[in-house]
């Protein structure tokens, strides 16, 4: 699978948009973009994926740049529960595909 | 909640002994996953059951083992226990492994004394 890099940390004022960025420049034509989130020592949820087209669901929006090189995870109103880790995995859906997580970026929304 | 269920939720035992960890996936996922993380090694995955079988294998050490029931529940067993071996264990789901998004039960903590 591709690898990726994020930021490692971020902040975002509570009730604004969080735009979480990454790169995965290496990413094949087969290979989707998928982001989990995780809460502090809770399970890795997961929010969104992509393969090329850009996508929406309750929780975010994924924009994924037209050579595929690069995406962003958009949280369009950032609220306190919103703080966790960011994983940003870039993996091909076969059978058997686990998922390999990176450092992620650390998301903190401020009051 | 994701439907994955995972017991117990922490255990805390000495070196030397042996544990199993079971995981109960989401109704009507055939897959499930072992995934270990641990302070100094972030998430890391150990393996992989389809309907039964193995399907992949991660950086699982020999004193580990898992299985899939019938049932589909699973079971990660840990012997021969270490310090090292103290980390957060997830098991996640899927309905086939291909093409579908694998969901996380709440872990399971495994403290080694």
């Amino acid at each position: 699978d591709a690898k990726t890099t994020q930021p490692p940390s971020m902040d975002c004022a509570e009730g604004r948009a969080a735009n979480l960025p990454c790169n995965h420049s290496t990413i094949s034509g087969n290979e989707y973009v998928y982001w989990y989130r995780q809460i502090h020592s809770q399970g890795p949820q997961y929010i969104i994926h992509g393969l090329k087209n850009n996508e929406t669901n309750e929780m975010a929006s994924l924009i994924i740049t037209e050579d595929r090189k690069s995406s962003t995870l958009i949280l369009p109103h950032a609220t306190l529960r919103d703080t966790a880790v960011y994983y940003c995995i870039v993996r091909v859906n076969n059978a058997g595909n686990m998922l390999t997580f990176g450092g992620g970026t650390r998301l903190m929304v401020k009051p | 909640d994701s439907g994955v269920t995972q017991t117990p939720k922490h255990l805390i035992t000495a070196t030397g002994q042996r544990v199993t960890l079971r995981c109960s996936p989401r109704s009507g996922d055939l897959s499930v996953y072992w995934y270990q993380q641990s302070l100094d090694q972030g998430l890391q995955f150990l393996i992989q059951y389809y309907n039964g079988e193995e399907r992949a294998k991660g950086n699982i050490l020999e004193r580990f083992s898992a299985q899939q029931f019938p049932d589909l529940h699973s079971e990660l067993n840990l012997s021969s226990l270490e310090l090292g071996d103290s980390a957060l264990y997830f098991c996640a789901s899927s309905l086939a492994g291909a093409s579908d998004t694998q969901y996380f039960g709440p872990g399971t903590r495994l403290t080694v004394l």
